[in-house]
């Protein structure tokens, strides 16, 4: 049974930077993938991007290309996301979810992490 | 990727079945069948119900069931509950390993 635990809620002024992590326990890394997705207020779901924690291979949706990086670090099975430039649209709850493959489904998730962006 | 396209709500009567349409998808050559669907609850993280169009995960109610013709999915809900009321979100691989969600649909038991 795969379990995500995420880091807490955080608040950043625009402009900022904010780190996401997501600890994997029940299995390990290796040939699966870590997907990021988040939910603005009162909103729907939207696909940030995966990160193969064991390659480092990444893939971004296009909107999130080049405001938004995933990196992994398997010795403490661990993988963050990372945005950048931060405005009030950024405002959302951020979920990492495991897939086994590369054509996959999103088959655990993380408790989501609130960020806040405001002044 | 636009999101793909779902109907905001969809209500039914306990005992009914509701359909939760998803269109949008890619079809013909080189579609894809990876098509999943998502339940979740206010404040909660979603949960897989039906993966690759039909399939369901071990635990899932067999009252759930999926489909898909063309360009559309459906998702399926017999026997509904009370405990059925969620949000549903549809999801599909696109391509060059993207994906994209539905735009979501709120299913209320009346």
């Amino acid at each position: 049974q795969v379990h995500l635990v995420q880091s807490g809620a955080e608040v950043k002024k625009p402009g900022a930077s904010v780190k996401v992590s997501c600890e994997a326990s029940g299995y390990t890394f290796s040939g699966h993938y870590i997907h990021w997705v988040r939910q603005a207020p009162g909103q729907g779901l939207e696909w940030m991007g995966w990160i193969n924690p064991e390659r480092g291979d990444t893939k971004y949706a296009q909107k999130f290309q080049g405001g938004v990086i995933m990196t992994g670090d398997t010795s403490t099975n661990r993988v963050y996301m990372e945005l950048s430039r931060l405005t009030s649209d950024d405002t959302a709850v951020y979920y990492c979810a495991y897939a086994v493959g590369i054509y996959s489904w999103f088959d655990s998730w993380g408790q989501g992490t609130l960020v806040i962006v405001s002044s | 990727q636009s999101a793909l396209t779902q109907p905001a709500s969809v209500s039914g009567s306990p005992g009914q079945s509701i359909n939760i349409s998803c269109s949008g998808l890619s079809s013909g050559v080189g579609s894809y069948d990876f098509v999943s669907w998502y339940q979740q609850y206010p404040g909660k993280a979603p949960k897989v119900m039906i993966y690759e169009v039909s399939k369901r995960p071990s635990g899932v109610s067999n009252r759930f069931s999926g489909s898909k013709s063309g360009s559309t999915a459906s998702l399926t809900i017999s026997g509904l509950q009370s405990e059925d009321e969620a949000d549903y979100y549809c999801c599909s691989y696109v391509s060059i390993s993207t994906y994209v969600f539905g735009t979501g649909t709120t299913v209320t038991v009346v």
